[in-house]
């Protein structure tokens, strides 16, 4: 499974931002979000099924933060709504490929919370 | 839910054994993911469910998990191995993806 993550950018507080992951290869499998702050670890944001019927969101970005998939599309996405300065990090989408959890990676999306 | 404790760091000569470990409250009973990330690299999955390796990942990589630890083991470290090492595991109670908070491994 290759993953593109964009959509990324500077954007002021309280502004929204919407990211995809494009895919190709297996593409009807479990997808996630994950972020990673400047010089910090790995941080679960959100996951989706392969089918789109069950979602799961973090607790901090719970409420704020809603993930969709279109399959037709071959396309995760994040819709970012709310954005504050400690949402800033790069924003990676990984996939479940049928062997482990998060298998594939793309290369990330770098997202600036900034006034 | 869960939380997952690392240790900050690790410090292994050329050709020891790493043991890299991720605690919490039984965690025996879960199975345990392990990702390597290297400096300005997206993270890589070298361990699933507590022993099995992806394609591709050496047999050097190994793990355990047992009561209130988990373990990933690096035999015969080399250099390459010098990366920041995440556990993963589902918490079935809150249904959230957990990361421990990562170990930096230095050869």
């Amino acid at each position: 499974v290759q993953l593109a993550e964009s959509g990324g950018g500077v954007v002021q507080p309280g502004r929204s931002l919407r990211l995809s992951c494009a895919a190709s290869g297996i593409t009807l499998i479990p997808f996630h979000w994950v972020r990673q702050a400047p010089g910090k670890g790995l941080e679960w944001i959100a996951s989706m099924s392969s089918d789109g019927n069950n979602e799961y969101h973090a607790d901090s970005v719970k409420g704020r933060f809603i993930v969709s998939r279109d399959n037709s599309r071959k396309t995760l996405f994040l819709q970012m709504n709310s954005l504050r300065g400690e949402d800033t990090a790069l924003y990676y989408c990984a996939g479940d490929r049928g062997g482990g959890p998060f298998e594939d990676w793309g290369q990330g999306t770098l997202v600036t919370v900034s006034s | 839910s869960f939380e997952l404790t690392q240790s900050p760091s690790v410090s292994v000569a050329p050709g020891d054994t790493a043991r890299i470990s991720c605690g919490g409250d039984e965690i025996g009973t879960v199975r345990v993911n392990w990702y390597q990330q290297k400096p300005g690299q997206s993270p890589l999955l070298v361990l699933y469910h507590d022993v099995y390796r992806p394609s591709g990942i050496p047999e050097r990589f190994s793990g355990s998990n047992s009561w209130d630890t988990a373990t990933l083991i690096i035999s015969r470290v080399e250099a390459g191995d010098e990366a920041d090492y995440y556990c993963l595991v589902w918490d079935t109670e809150s249904v959230h993806w957990v990361f421990g908070g990562g170990t930096k491994l230095t050869v």
